[in-house]
Formats: C-alpha cells, sequence, structure tokens
C-alpha cells in the first residue's frame, strides 16, 4: 500500500515569497492533517479536513496560511509571504475514519527554510 | 503550561541497558494515549498504544496513571535501532481524534 506522498521534500526561499506544498494521502483516507514542527519540538497541528471539509483550522495563522482539499483527496497548503518563523517541516497525516484507532499515517515532510 | 510534557534529553545509554522515559498531560478530559517513534529526519510513526492497564509490546512497556496524568515508556535490552526521538502523544475526548504531540524525547543508543 503506498504511503503518504508529499513534495517538494525540501524548499528554500526568502522572506516574503510565497510557498505551496502538495500532499496525497492513502487512499481511502478520508481525514487529513497538517503539522507544522518547528526544530526540537513535536508536531503542531494546523489544519484538519474531512473529505473536503475543514473539520478545524484554529492553530492555523490564517493571515498568511491558507490550505484546501478541493475534490476531498490531495491537498494544498499555501504560505504567503513567508516569515522566518516559519521555517519548519511541514508534514502532511492521513487517517481512516471508520475505525477505532487514532493512528494517523505521516508522510515524509516538506522541509522549508526561510532566509 | 504545555499540553504534554517530557524530558528532552538527550539520554545516551549503551546497548542492552533499560531506559524509562516519562510524560506528564495537563488536560484531564484526555481520552487516549500513545508513543510515537520519530527516527532523525523522519516522519513520525506509531510505536504503542497506552492502555490503563498498562501494555507491552516485546521490550517495550507502556503505562499509563490517569491520576498522576502520567504516562511512561520503558525500552529494555536497547538496541542501536532504538536510538529515536520518542513523542508522547495525547488525545482529548471529542477532539475529532486530534492528536497532541510532546516535544520529544531524544534517546541514542551506543555501542
Amino acid at each position: 500500500e503506498a504511503g503518504v506522498a508529499q513534495s517538494p521534500r525540501y524548499k528554500i526561499i526568502e522572506k516574503r515569497q510565497s510557498v505551496a506544498f502538495w500532499c496525497n494521502p492513502i487512499s481511502g483516507h478520508a481525514t487529513l492533517y497538517w503539522y507544522q514542527q518547528i526544530l526540537g519540538q513535536g508536531p503542531k497541528l494546523l489544519i484538519q479536513f474531512q473529505n473536503n471539509g475543514v473539520v478545524d483550522d484554529s492553530q492555523l495563522p490564517k493571515d498568511r496560511f491558507s490550505a484546501e482539499r478541493l475534490k476531498g483527496v490531495d491537498s494544498t497548503l499555501k504560505i504567503q509571504p513567508a516569515k522566518l518563523e516559519d521555517s519548519a517541516v511541514y508534514l502532511c497525516a492521513s487517517s481512516l475514519v471508520e475505525t477505532n484507532s487514532y493512528e494517523q499515517y505521516f508522510g515524509p515532510g516538506t522541509r522549508l527554510t526561510v532566509t | 503550561r504545555k499540553e504534554v510534557e517530557q524530558d528532552p534529553g538527550p539520554f545516551n545509554v549503551p546497548e542492552g541497558a533499560t531506559v524509562a522515559f516519562n510524560c506528564t498531560y495537563s488536560n484531564s478530559a484526555s481520552q487516549s494515549f500513545f508513543w510515537y517513534r520519530q527516527d532523525c529526519r523522519k516522519e513520525p510513526k506509531l510505536l504503542m498504544s497506552v492502555y490503563s492497564s498498562g501494555n507491552e509490546d516485546g521490550r517495550f512497556t507502556a503505562q499509563l496513571n490517569r491520576a498522576s496524568q502520567y504516562i511512561s515508556l520503558l525500552i529494555r535490552d536497547s538496541k542501536l535501532s532504538d536510538s529515536a526521538t520518542y513523542l508522547c502523544v495525547v488525545t482529548l475526548s471529542g477532539s475529532a481524534r486530534q492528536l497532541t504531540f510532546g516535544s520529544g524525547t531524544q534517546l541514542t543508543v551506543l555501542p
């Protein structure tokens, strides 16, 4: 079974530039999450989708971050404009809804460096 | 106060040693508990769930103390391949399956 796919794997941009990340979850997983993991910290949830609807975006800095999952499958996360403090790994995860398990399956992440 | 707190380490132990990690959580409404493992520059992966009765998976034992809001992970007979960061994770009741991660405890097993 294919895992969660993310691209690009690495991105270096200057502050005030824009950047977009893409995620394709495991086939059949209705729930998709975007996390931000700053060096030395655990992942922090930014936004959760179920199918193409937003379940929770309370921790998404909406003045600069946006995310969409238009067809309920793959998703994009955008930062515009980027700040130095956005340097982090952006992880996408997916999970099944029809299960008692809370397990989330993570993609390899996109490592963003803002200079 | 952080929702999930862990000693960041690092823990440097010789092969074959027993090592224990602790974690505390602040919200008494927390419902489910897990340990995830994250290798250097890799994604987190579920290691094991943590139950009130305690549970064991090979060399790994996890325990939960709801009264003290405390979770532990014990690794026996450490292997070089156990070197990783161990993330304590909790969920809240009714939180739509959202995971709240601690900052992780770094373990290095030395030959």
